[in-house]
C-alpha cells in the first residue's frame, strides 16, 4: 500500500475555501485516491474517489497532478458543520486493507 | 436502506467480563469490516469477511478477541474477557464489492469502556 502524508491539523472559517493536499509519492499504477470524512462520534464517511485530473461532486473537488504523486482535496465555502477529520487513502481493486492513517483535522470557526 | 447498525452505542463493563459487539451490514453488501479506533493508533482493521467467510483476521490484537458472521445480515465481536486496554470505539463497515476502490459505508461505532 502506498504511504500517504497529509498535515494533521488545519483551521478555517466559515465561507472559505479549505484545500488538504496529501502527499502519496510511492502510487502505483493501479492506485486510486480516496477520502473520507469522520464527524466527532461517528463513522468515516466516503467524499470523493478519483485516479487523475480533477473530479466533482456535490462536496468536494478532487485534484490530481499528471504524476500523481498528490492529491488536493477542495471544500468549497466551508461550514461550521464541516468541522471534521479527514482521512487521504490510496488504494487498487484488491486491497482490502485501508490504511486510514491519521487524517487532517479541519477546523472551521465562525 | 437504514445503513450499517451497530449496537450497543455505548458499552461499560468491567474488566474481566465478556463483551459481545454487534452489526448488521447493510443489505447486499458481500463485504463486512470490523475496525477499532483510538487516539494512540487511530483506525485500524481487526478482521474483515467476505460473503461471511473470515478472510483476514491478522487485525485481531490477540485470542481474547474473536468475530464471527453467521449469516449475511449478522456479525458479532466479542471480547472475552476484557481488559481496560480494549476501551476504544469500534466500527463495522460493509462494502459491495470490497477492495480499495469500493465505498465502505460505516455504521455510528460502539464506545466500549472497561473500568
Amino acid at each position: 500500500l502506498a504511504k500517504t502524508t497529509q498535515p494533521i491539523s488545519m483551521d478555517s472559517y466559515e465561507g472559505q475555501e479549505v484545500n488538504i493536499t496529501c502527499s502519496h509519492n510511492n502510487i502505483a499504477t493501479n492506485d486510486y485516491i480516496t477520502w473520507y470524512q469522520q464527524f466527532p462520534s461517528q463513522g468515516p464517511r466516503f467524499i470523493i474517489q478519483g485516479y487523475k485530473t480533477k473530479v466533482t461532486n456535490e462536496v468536494a473537488s478532487l485534484f490530481i497532478p499528471a504524476d500523481r504523486k498528490s492529491s488536493t482535496l477542495s471544500l468549497p465555502r466551508v461550514s461550521l458543520s464541516d468541522t471534521a477529520v479527514y482521512y487521504c487513502l490510496v488504494g487498487r481493486f484488491n486491497d482490502y486493507k485501508l490504511s486510514f492513517g491519521a487524517g487532517t483535522t479541519v477546523t472551521v470557526r465562525a | 436502506d437504514a445503513g450499517v447498525i451497530q449496537s450497543p452505542r455505548h458499552e461499560v463493563t468491567e474488566m474481566g467480563q465478556e463483551v459481545t459487539l454487534r452489526c448488521k451490514p447493510i443489505s447486499g453488501h458481500d463485504y463486512l469490516f470490523w475496525y477499532r479506533q483510538t487516539m494512540m493508533r487511530g483506525l485500524e482493521l481487526l478482521i474483515y469477511f467476505n460473503n461471511n467467510v473470515p478472510i483476514d483476521d491478522s487485525g485481531m490484537p490477540e485470542d481474547r478477541f474473536s468475530a464471527k458472521m453467521p449469516n449475511a445480515s449478522f456479525s458479532t465481536l466479542k471480547i472475552q474477557p476484557s481488559e481496560p486496554r480494549d476501551s476504544a470505539v469500534y466500527f463495522c463497515a460493509s462494502s459491495h464489492r470490497g477492495g480499495g476502490l469500493d465505498i465502505q459505508y460505516f455504521g455510528a461505532g460502539t464506545r466500549l469502556s472497561v473500568l
